[in-house]
């Protein structure tokens, strides 16, 4: 069974603070994807890494994708509080026939003003 | 494009009553999904379909059915509700191993 873990699990900051939040899992996967959700919605695509050791900016944010596929992060510079939300990673498996993503259970930020 | 449609976005259930939410696309997606998401536990997948008249299970499907007659449309049924089915159910869609697109949700709670 392939298994996504994040941390923090809470992540309380001021605005103009860095931050990086994980994902991890003992497993390998052919793609990840971070997610950002707001209270009431569904989660949104943020990114989509491929390829080991592969870095994507997007604006502030930057994702990293481990050199074995196992892990990425995500680093926010000089977060704001519109930077607050549930961030989610998911897993696109090696092992399954089927395109069926694994979802981590989410790093909860919050940017106070 | 309105992308994916959740109906309703709130419902209280009673305890052994059934009901159906409703998720409808309109991206030609192949794939659909139903995912549950409880405080603290991600997103867990109830089932899936890679097309019309094709479904399968996913993680935690026990004491739900879907069906797919059409490449747009994607129900939930609950037969029986019970109090562990209290969530917040999410319908996705994608082009198969592309990116999910997820609709805003249905916040249900059985009493």
């Amino acid at each position: 069974t392939q298994l996504l873990e994040q941390s923090p699990q809470f992540l309380s900051i001021q605005e103009g603070e860095n931050l990086t939040v994980y994902c991890n899992s003992s497993s390998v996967f052919s793609s990840l994807q971070w997610y950002r959700q707001e209270p009431g919605e569904g989660p949104v695509l943020l990114v989509t890494v491929v390829t080991g050791g592969e870095v994507k900016k997007l604006k502030r944010l930057t994702f990293q994708f481990g050199d074995a596929r196992k892990d990425s992060s995500l680093h926010i510079t000089a977060a704001q509080p519109g930077d607050t939300g549930l961030y989610l990673c998911a897993g696109e498996g090696v092992e399954t026939s089927y395109d069926k993503v694994i979802f981590g259970p989410g790093t909860s930020l919050s940017v106070i003003p | 494009n309105a992308g994916v449609t959740q109906t309703p976005k709130f419902r209280i259930l009673k305890i052994g009553q059934s009901m159906t939410l409703q998720c409808t696309q309109d991206m030609n997606h192949n794939y659909m999904y139903w995912y549950r998401q409880d405080p603290g536990m991600g997103l867990k997948l109830i089932y899936y379909s890679v097309g019309a008249g094709i479904t399968d299970k996913g993680e935690v499907p026990n004491g739900y059915n879907v069906s797919r007659s059409t490449t747009e449309d994607f129900p939930l049924r609950l037969e029986l509700a019970a109090p562990s089915q209290t969530s917040v159910y999410f319908c996705a869609s994608s082009h198969g191993g592309q990116p999910q697109h997820f609709g805003d949700g249905t916040r249900l709670s059985i009493l």
